[in-house]
């Protein structure tokens, strides 16, 4: 089981904005990193620290944290945008390391 | 460029020990800060952390897997090799390396892999 719980699917219509959660204790200490996975490929790094994109990540992704709860918000989600999304952290003793069980976004 | 390149058998036996290489190029394992992860994903399935070690040395493993696993670097040759002991057909995945970062940045620290590797799959069948 994972630390970190977030919804297994969301969907959004193409233009809009989404917003998607992801809860545990650990959050309440540590930033969580957030992670774009389209099939067949690597996971790729789009939000990391209190609210910092990697180079080349577009605009319309942003973070943000509350108690024990981090979003990853697609402000004006584009159909490339459409992808499995992992959150991740350390635990709550900062021992290891544990991801999200990922959410399926679709971009209706 | 930072690059990630992970190597190792396609094909597994169930009970045999699985050796993988993680070769990394554009950075050094000896930079402050930086380490190296381990991460699978059984097909379908969600990732999953396998273990990290840092440039400090530090090392640490998958509470469910640590009796399996070990994590070691030779930093002279800029690589990270994972061993996972008595291998089973549930450990069929594709398993990545991936370069971690952590730190503090206030109120909070920090933990994020920031450049991955391709993935290698490996499959445990007799």
């Amino acid at each position: 089981s994972s630390e970190l719980t977030q919804d297994p699917a969301v969907s959004v219509a193409l233009g809009q904005t989404v917003r998607i959660t992801c809860q545990g204790d650990s959050l309440r200490s540590y930033y969580a990193s957030w992670y774009q996975q389209k099939p067949g490929q690597a996971p790729v790094l789009v939000i990391y620290g209190k609210n910092n994109r990697p180079s080349g990540i577009p605009d319309r992704f942003s973070g943000s944290s509350s108690g024990n709860t981090a979003s990853l918000t697609i402000t004006g989600a584009q159909a490339e945008d459409e992808a499995d999304y992992y959150c991740n952290s350390r635990d709550s003793s900062g021992n290891r390391v544990v991801f999200g069980g990922g959410t399926k976004l679709t971009v209706l | 460029q930072v690059t990630l390149k992970e190597s190792g058998p396609v094909l597994v036996k169930p009970t045999e020990t699985l050796t993988l290489t993680c070769t990394v190029s554009g950075f050094s394992l000896s930079n402050a800060r930086m380490g190296v992860s381990w991460i699978r994903q059984p097909p379908g399935k969600a990732l999953e952390w396998l273990a990290h070690i840092f440039s400090n040395d530090e090392k640490s493993y998958s509470t469910s897997l640590k009796s399996r696993l070990t994590i070691s670097k030779d930093t002279s040759k800029s690589q990270v090799v994972l061993t996972m002991t008595n291998m089973d057909p549930v450990d069929t995945a594709t398993y990545y390396c991936a370069r971690a970062r952590d730190g503090y940045t206030d109120p909070y620290y920090y933990y994020y892999m920031d450049v991955w590797g391709k993935g290698t799959t490996v499959t445990v069948s007799s």
